[in-house]
């Protein structure tokens, strides 16, 4: 069965720098390859969208990037705030491609 | 902005006992969706809903669990015989297509404790 692996349990750095997340997956190639962001006690709140065939998508101070041969996504936030600190979930539809299913997530720290 | 709105927030209730929770997905949404969170673990998928049928569902939702479209606004997951290990957080979420071409919005959750 698919496999979504964020290798990453914990990312800790300084206000202002770029923290880089990243997302692997197994097996086959999703369509689409989403990311959340979950704060604590809270339901995941959507971010970024990208398809197979978009290498790389922008909203603001986010990018996310879709390499289809290292089946690999990467998720970039740029002059990183302390409110940017939250758990980060990398997200793809499963087999049936009907419903998302998500990685154990990046929490992110950022320190002023 | 349109909301998923889930209710209770949180619910405790005793071992083996049945428990309903409640959602309300956004009104022109047609996909529903309902996921778990265990304490410190990920997010984890149950069951996906279309057309008043059960379209996917996980390991987890076993004989245990049940899912209704009772009215044309409610989105019901049902837990019997409840177990400590059923104690979590349960999501809702709603989407307008299937799967992951678009965003789906979850609710705030219900915190389910088993005593």
């Amino acid at each position: 069965s698919q496999k979504i692996e964020q290798n990453s349990e914990a990312l800790n750095i300084q206000e202002g720098k770029t923290a880089t997340l990243t997302c692997n997956y197994t097996n086959y190639s999703p369509a689409y390859l989403q990311w959340y962001r979950q704060d604590p006690g809270r339901g995941p709140v959507f971010l970024l969208l990208i398809r197979e065939n978009e290498k790389e998508k922008r909203k603001e101070r986010l990018k996310v990037t879709f390499d289809t041969t290292l089946k690999q996504s990467l998720f970039h936030i740029t002059a990183s705030q302390p409110a940017d600190s939250a758990t980060y979930l990398c997200a793809q539809t499963g087999e049936a491609g009907t419903a998302l299913i998500f990685g154990k997530g990046t929490t992110l720290s950022v320190s002023s | 902005e349109p909301e998923v709105t889930q209710t209770p927030s949180h619910q405790v209730t005793q071992m083996g006992q049945e428990v309903i929770l409640r959602c309300v997905p956004i009104s022109n949404h047609l996909y529903f969706y309902w996921y778990r969170q265990i304490l410190g673990q990920k997010v984890e998928f149950l069951v996906s809903f279309y057309n008043n049928e059960i379209s996917e569902k996980s390991e987890i939702f076993d004989d245990q669990f049940s899912v209704e479209r009772p009215d044309g606004s409610n989105f019901t997951l049902k837990i019997r015989s409840t177990k400590l290990e059923d104690s979590a957080m349960y999501f809702c979420a709603s989407s307008e297509r299937w799967g992951g071409s678009t965003e789906a919005f979850f609710g705030q959750g219900t915190r389910l404790t088993v005593v």
